[in-house]
């Protein structure tokens, strides 16, 4: 059981948008900076966000961050076929729990 | 453009030691006051932080590995490594090194090695 929450899975077609959410506490996202992770099948993960809604160099527009109160939401728009993947978000958590947490992941599906 | 590389026994007996190394290239592992972490993924599952090792030379680890994890640093050698004792079968995993910012609090991870798998087994 991850200490952030996020969807098992979303889908959605070529050229559209998706949304994928990360659900924490007051303890995780809701007083501390949170970051996404791109995991491609059978590879590392990739920092997509970080600082909440800040981009690496080489991280297209097309990726996003956001985050309101104690939940995060990750945007892709223009999704591609090669987008399919896993997406995880991370934190820092300052109650007994690990203090580094990431949510369970959501594998992403284009159809 | 920075590198991380891990190493060591793809297999481990129940009981024994498990031991990684994380080789930094690209890059000195004693500048610009990052810390360095290691990062675990059981087979089909999530992300699970093992610890960090600061620039200071001190550490952190996860509580529910604490009492089994050491986490060093040979400069010398720009890498760093893991230990966890006493392994079981719920340590099988992929095991990634990776970086975070010189930045309390905000753990992300911006450059990681590839990974390599580590099956407990007899």
């Amino acid at each position: 059981q991850s200490v952030l929450t996020q969807p098992p899975s979303v889908s959605a077609a070529p050229g559209q948008k998706v949304t994928i959410s990360c659900s924490g506490s007051s303890s995780n996202i809701g007083n501390n900076y949170v970051s996404w992770y791109q995991q491609l099948p059978g590879t590392a993960p990739k920092l997509l966000i970080y600082d909440n809604n800040k981009r690496p160099s080489g991280i297209p527009d097309r990726f996003s961050g956001s985050k309101s109160g104690t939940s995060a939401t990750l945007g892709i728009t223009g999704l591609q076929t090669g987008d399919e993947a896993d997406y995880y978000c991370g934190t820092w958590d300052s109650s007994l729990s690990a203090p580094v947490v990431f949510g369970g992941g959501t594998k992403l599906t284009v159809l | 453009q920075l590198q991380l590389q891990e190493s060591g026994s793809g297999l481990v007996k129940p009981s024994q030691t498990l031991s990684l190394t994380c080789a930094v290239s690209g890059g000195s592992i004693s500048s610009g006051g990052y810390s360095w972490s290691w990062i675990r993924q059981p087979p089909g599952k999530g992300l699970e932080w093992i610890g960090y090792i600061y620039h200071s030379g001190s550490t952190y680890y996860n509580p529910s590995l604490k009492s089994r994890v050491t986490i060093s640093v040979d400069r010398s050698k720009n890498q760093f490594s893991l230990k966890l004792s006493s392994v079981t079968a719920a340590d099988t995993a992929v095991y990634y090194c990776a970086r975070a910012p010189p930045r309390p609090r905000v753990p992300y991870f911006d450059y990681w090695g590839q990974g390599t798998l580590v099956t407990v087994s007899s």
